[in-house]
């Protein structure tokens, strides 16, 4: 079957660097995706990747490709109180428009 | 991106009753999917809701249980029969403009069953 497997926790002090680890199985994904959701909120796009990229970066986001080891990584530069979030990411399967969710990383910033 | 509304937001019912929850998007939209988000879980597709005709649903998940409307391009809704304690989750709208775009997720419907 398919599995999007991520750390479950994050904590990190407020300005430093974060890094959100994101493993999947299926190696004909086309895109991947990280999601923000904030506690009563629904999930907020951060950004995503095309599958033939290594590296995408969004001002403090930067997305890491790893093909080869299906890993996936979201590095949120300055790390601010309000990035204190679950992020998730998402594969989506060549042929398919279905997004296959991970497990989620809650992230705790600290002040 | 597209405004997407979501409705209720969240609702407290007594086991045995239905709800029916809400979207409207304000745009004109390919795809509309409903998802189930279980307390402390990750996200499950419940179903496509395809406009014009039946929703498709994930394995695990049935028309009687969880009938879904699309009468058009901008609204469709999910409605949640004999509710039981174990239906208590959030549940959420997404869109996408095609099957090669983004999804975008309305703010949820928090549910409880008593």
């Amino acid at each position: 079957g398919e599995d999007v497997e991520q750390s479950l926790f994050l904590s990190v002090r407020e300005g430093d660097s974060s890094v959100i680890n994101c493993t999947y199985t299926d190696s004909s994904s086309t895109y991947l995706y990280w999601y923000k959701q904030e506690p009563g909120a629904g999930l907020q796009l951060l950004t995503y990747i095309f599958s033939n990229m290594d590296m995408k970066q969004d001002q403090r986001l930067t997305v890491l490709l790893n093909k080869k080891d299906k890993h996936l990584s979201l590095r949120i530069a300055d790390t601010q109180t309000g990035d204190s979030a679950i992020y998730f990411c998402a594969e989506v399967t060549s042929g398919t428009y279905k997004y296959i969710f991970g497990t989620g990383t809650r992230l705790k910033v600290l002040a | 991106s597209a405004v997407i509304s979501q409705k209720p937001s969240r609702d407290i019912c007594q086991r045995g009753t239905s709800l029916t929850i809400q979207c409207q998007v304000d745009s004109q939209v390919t795809m509309m999917f409903w998802y189930r988000q279980q307390p402390g879980q990750s996200l499950t597709l419940i179903a496509t809701a395809n406009q014009g005709s039946e929703a498709t649903y994930e394995s695990g998940f049935v028309i009687d249980k969880f009938p879904i409307s699309r009468p058009n391009l901008t609204f469709s809704t999910l409605t949640v029969s004999n509710m039981s304690p174990e239906d208590s989750s959030i549940y959420l709208c997404s869109v996408a403009a095609g099957s090669n775009q983004p999804q975008h997720f309305g703010d949820g419907t928090r549910l409880s069953i008593l």
